[in-house]
């Protein structure tokens, strides 16, 4: 059901910076809808971590920033620490009004 | 503080009926979509729909219209899912949301895990 790709895992050391990608099309984030990016720590319930594209609710970490271009949204996390291991999710809408999630990314501290 | 409480786990048999709950309180209920979402067993989050407290007005995705039911009571500030015949494929975490104007989720319900077995 999913119609934002991301990619299945991506991983870093400690410190380091890396970045989620989340592909769409015309007809949600390339439509001028708004990404928005989840993280769900194992267990939990998701957690909202970036909304609007680029915004930060209260309490995130200014580690986590969101960046929006076209078609596509990324998450970036720099400065990498062990408690960021999660599995991260960014969402959109499409033109049927719609919510659509992508796929998913499991982030792997090294 | 804003927090949605849903209905505890529940254990069901194919074609049984079922009605989660979610319950809002902190903030006008009556003001703010609720969305839900699955998560099946080891995958990833999928959009069901969104209500509308105020006015009921509600969306569902296409998977899932004509499979669920989505309701609100805005007396007791309480959102419900529901099935009238489950399958065992139902089984899942169901999370409610917070929905405001920008089309995010930003507060969650704890997850109601549904387990449908024969």
């Amino acid at each position: 059901q999913s119609v934002l790709t991301q990619p299945p895992s991506v991983s870093g050391a400690p410190g380091q910076r890396v970045t989620i990608s989340c592909t769409g099309s015309s007809s949600n984030i390339g439509a001028g809808y708004d990404v928005h990016w989840y993280q769900q720590l194992p267990g939990t319930a998701p957690k909202l971590l970036i909304y609007g594209n680029t915004n930060r609710p209260s309490g995130v970490p200014d580690r986590f920033s969101g960046s929006k271009s076209g078609t596509s949204a990324s998450l970036a996390i720099t400065g990498l620490q062990a408690e960021d291991e999660s599995d991260y999710y960014c969402q959109s809408y499409d033109n049927s009004l719609n919510g659509v999630f992508g796929t998913g990314t499991k982030v792997t501290v090294l | 503080e804003v927090q949605l409480v849903q209905s505890g786990a529940e254990v069901k048999k194919p074609g049984e009926s079922l009605k989660i709950s979610c319950k809002g309180s902190g903030y006008s209920f009556t003001n703010y979509w609720i969305g839900w979402v699955r998560q099946m067993p080891g995958k990833g989050l999928e959009w069901m729909g969104i209500i509308y407290p105020g006015d009921s007005d509600t969306r569902y995705s296409p998977s899932f219209q004509g499979q669920v039911t989505i309701s609100a009571d805005k007396s007791i500030n309480t959102a419900y899912l529901q099935w009238s015949s489950l399958k065992a494929s139902d089984t899942a975490m169901y999370y409610c949301a917070r929905q405001p104007l920008r089309n995010y989720l930003d507060y969650w319900g704890q997850g109601t895990l549904v387990t449908v077995s024969s």
